[in-house]
Order: C-alpha cells, then structure tokens, then sequence
C-alpha cells in the first residue's frame, strides 16, 4: 500500500534562517505531489505541485521555493524564513489520470516562526 | 475563480443523531469533490471521493452527495458517535486545475 511520510513533524525556526521540509512517498511511482498550507484561521491554500522530476508549478508568489530531486520526493524550502510562514504544511499526492484520483495526505508539519 | 464555502462554521450534537455538512461552491466545472476528516494538530484522512458524473458515494455511515449543477454537495453521517468529532473538509478539483480547492472547514463535536 502507498504511504506518505513528512519530517519533521514540528519545527521552530527564528526569523530570517533557512527552511526544509521533506515530504516522500512510498508503494508508488511517478506520482502528482503537492505542498499545501493551513494558516492560524485560515483554511488549506495550494503553494506548489509537480508532475514529474524536476516539474515544479507554484500557485502564489512567495519566499518559499520547492524541488523534486527524486520521483517520490518533495522537499519545500525557503533562504530566510518570515513570520508570516508560521502554519500547518501538508504534503499531499495523487496517481495520475484524467484529473480524477483522490489526494492523500501526509500527518503535516506545524513551522513556528520566532 | 472557484470558491469553497462550508456551512454551518461548528456543530455540537447529542450522541446519535443524523446530520448533514454542506458545501457549495462556485464553479461547477469540476473533476470531482473530495470530503476529508481532520483531527486537531493532525494531517487529512481522505473520507468519499466524488467524481463529476457521479450523484453520490457511501462509506459505512457516511453517504455524500453531489448536485453539480446547483454547485452542492452534501455528507450525511448516521448514528453520530463521539469518535466523530473532528473538522470536516470539503474540496474540488476544478477543470483547468490540478489542485483543489477547500473550503474552511465544518468543526464537528459529537457529545456522548
């Protein structure tokens, strides 16, 4: 069966260092993967997906940046972190197909920004 | 721009009760309808999939609904139990798009 896997599961981070999370998935191959945030009070918005190696598509413009280096690994970075990265980051993948497979999703990962 | 809304906000229910979450949403230009299950500090546990040609799904005492021309759908859950309580959260794949789209979220809290 496929799982999905994200590290860490909590982190505080100061203003103005760097950012990596890692999100790999398992029991599957060439999947849709995904970066999702939830925000105090806020509900889940898209930050970036890709297709395929190297395929990185981002939804809103921001200091965090995303790369594929392997089929089932997604790692979500930034240089210098700011407050308002603080929230809840989900991992997310799909099998592809015509648009219509659903999206599972990793145990998240809570940035608190000091 | 498609647009998820989710009433009511919060739910409090005695033990055992039926009830009913809705969602709306704006564009009925869709892929499918996602309905997920998240419990407090955790990740989205994926509940029914509903793809655009279909009217509904059922899972155990869940049973989702779609009207995707009116742009609803509707998760029922019989015979509430305290192990129910968590944020309910519906999303869609809208055509155009990969990704999906959420709305904020149903708190649900099941009294025993």
């Amino acid at each position: 069966s496929q799982t999905i896997h994200q590290w860490p599961a909590t982190l505080v981070q100061p203003v103005g260092s760097p950012l990596s999370l890692e999100c790999t998935v398992e029991g599957t191959s060439n999947p849709n993967l995904y970066w999702y945030r939830q925000a105090a009070g806020r509900g889940l918005q898209l930050l970036f997906y890709s297709v395929g190696i190297g395929q990185i598509s981002s939804e809103v413009p921001q200091n965090l940046s995303a790369s594929r280096p392997q089929d089932r690994q997604f790692i979500l970075s930034s240089k210098k972190l700011l407050l308002s990265d603080s929230g809840f980051y989900l991992c997310a993948w799909n099998g592809k197909g015509l648009n219509n497979q659903p999206q599972h999703f990793g145990d998240g990962t809570r940035l608190s920004i000091l | 721009k498609q647009e998820v809304t989710q009433i009511p906000a919060a739910l409090s229910v005695p033990e055992g009760e039926n009830l009913v979450l809705n969602c709306s949403f704006t564009d009925s230009a869709i892929y499918n309808l996602q309905w997920f299950r998240q419990d407090p500090g955790k990740g989205l546990t994926s509940l029914l999939l509903i793809q655009s040609s279909q009217r509904e799904q059922t899972s155990g005492r869940l049973n989702a609904s779609l009207d995707k021309s009116s742009g609803r759908s509707t998760l029922y859950i019989a015979a509430s139990q305290p192990g129910d309580s968590a944020t309910y959260l519906c999303a869609v794949v809208t055509m155009g798009r990969r990704a999906l789209t959420f709305g904020s979220g149903t708190r649900l809290q099941v009294q025993p």
